[in-house]
C-alpha cells in the first residue's frame, strides 16, 4: 500500500532561518504527493501538490517542495521562516480508493 | 478559506449519545470525504461519497454512518458514543473523487465525549 513517512516528529527553527521538512514515500508508480499545514486549532490547508512535470513545486506562503524519485522523497522547504509558520505539517499520498494517506506529521516550533 | 464548511465547530456530549456532524463541500465538488484525527491514530480516512453514492470505506466503525444528500452536503452520524470517539473530525471535498484529485479540507468539528 502507498504510504509516506515523516521522520521528524518535532523541529525547532529560529525565525528567519531556512527550513526543510522531510517526507519519504512508498509508492509503486509515479506518486501524487501533497503537503498540508494545520495551524493550532485550525483545519488542514493545502500548501502544494505534485502530480507530474517539473519536480520543483511552488506552493503558498513561500513554500516549495522537490520531488526526488531516486531518494523517494518530497521534502518541503522555505528559505526564511516566520513566526506564523509554527504549525503541524503533513505529507500525504493517495492511498487507494482515492483516500489520502497521511504521514504522522512534523510539528514546527519557531523561536525568536 | 477552503470553501468547505463544517458545523458545529465544537460538540460536547456524553457517552452513549448520538451526534450528527454536517459538511458542505466547495461549490462544484461532487466528492466528500470524512477523516478522523486523534492523538493516538493520527489522521484516518473514514468514508467517501461521490454524488450521493458511497464510494469508499476506510476505518469506519459500525456505530458510525454517513450519507450525502442531493444538494451534495454530507452528514456523519456517530452513535453509542464512547470516550475514545473524542477527536477532530474533518470533512474534505474534491471535484471528481478520482486520482489524482485535490482534496480541500474544512475547519473540522471537535467532538468531546465525557
Amino acid at each position: 500500500a502507498q504510504s509516506v513517512t515523516q521522520p521528524d516528529i518535532h523541529i525547532t527553527v529560529s525565525e528567519g532561518a531556512s527550513l526543510e521538512l522531510r517526507c519519504n514515500y512508498s509508492y509503486g508508480a509515479t506518486p501524487y504527493l501533497f503537503w498540508y499545514v494545520q495551524s493550532p486549532g485550525q483545519g488542514l490547508q493545502l500548501l502544494l501538490k505534485y502530480f507530474s512535470g517539473d519536480t520543483l513545486v511552488q506552493g503558498i506562503k513561500g513554500f516549495e517542495a522537490e520531488f526526488k524519485r531516486s531518494q523517494s522523497s518530497f521534502n518541503l522547504r522555505k528559505p526564511s521562516v516566520h513566526w506564523s509558520d509554527a504549525a503541524e505539517y503533513f505529507c500525504a499520498v493517495p492511498g487507494g480508493n482515492e483516500k489520502l494517506t497521511f504521514g504522522t506529521g512534523t510539528r514546527l516550533t519557531i523561536i525568536p | 478559506d477552503s470553501g468547505v464548511t463544517q458545523t458545529p465547530k465544537h460538540l460536547i456530549t456524553a457517552t452513549g449519545q448520538r451526534v450528527t456532524l454536517r459538511c458542505s463541500p466547495r461549490s462544484g465538488d461532487l466528492s466528500v470525504y470524512w477523516y478522523q484525527q486523534s492523538l493516538d491514530q493520527g489522521l484516518q480516512f473514514l468514508i467517501q461519497y461521490y454524488n450521493g453514492e458511497e464510494r469508499a470505506k476506510g476505518n469506519i466503525l459500525e456505530r458510525f454512518s454517513a450519507q450525502q444528500f442531493p444538494d451534495l452536503h454530507s452528514e456523519l452520524n456517530l452513535s453509542s458514543l464512547e470516550l475514545g470517539d473524542s477527536a477532530l473530525y474533518f470533512c474534505a471535498s474534491s471535484l471528481q473523487g478520482g486520482s489524482p484529485d485535490t482534496q480541500y479540507f474544512g475547519p473540522g468539528t471537535r467532538l468531546t465525549v465525557l
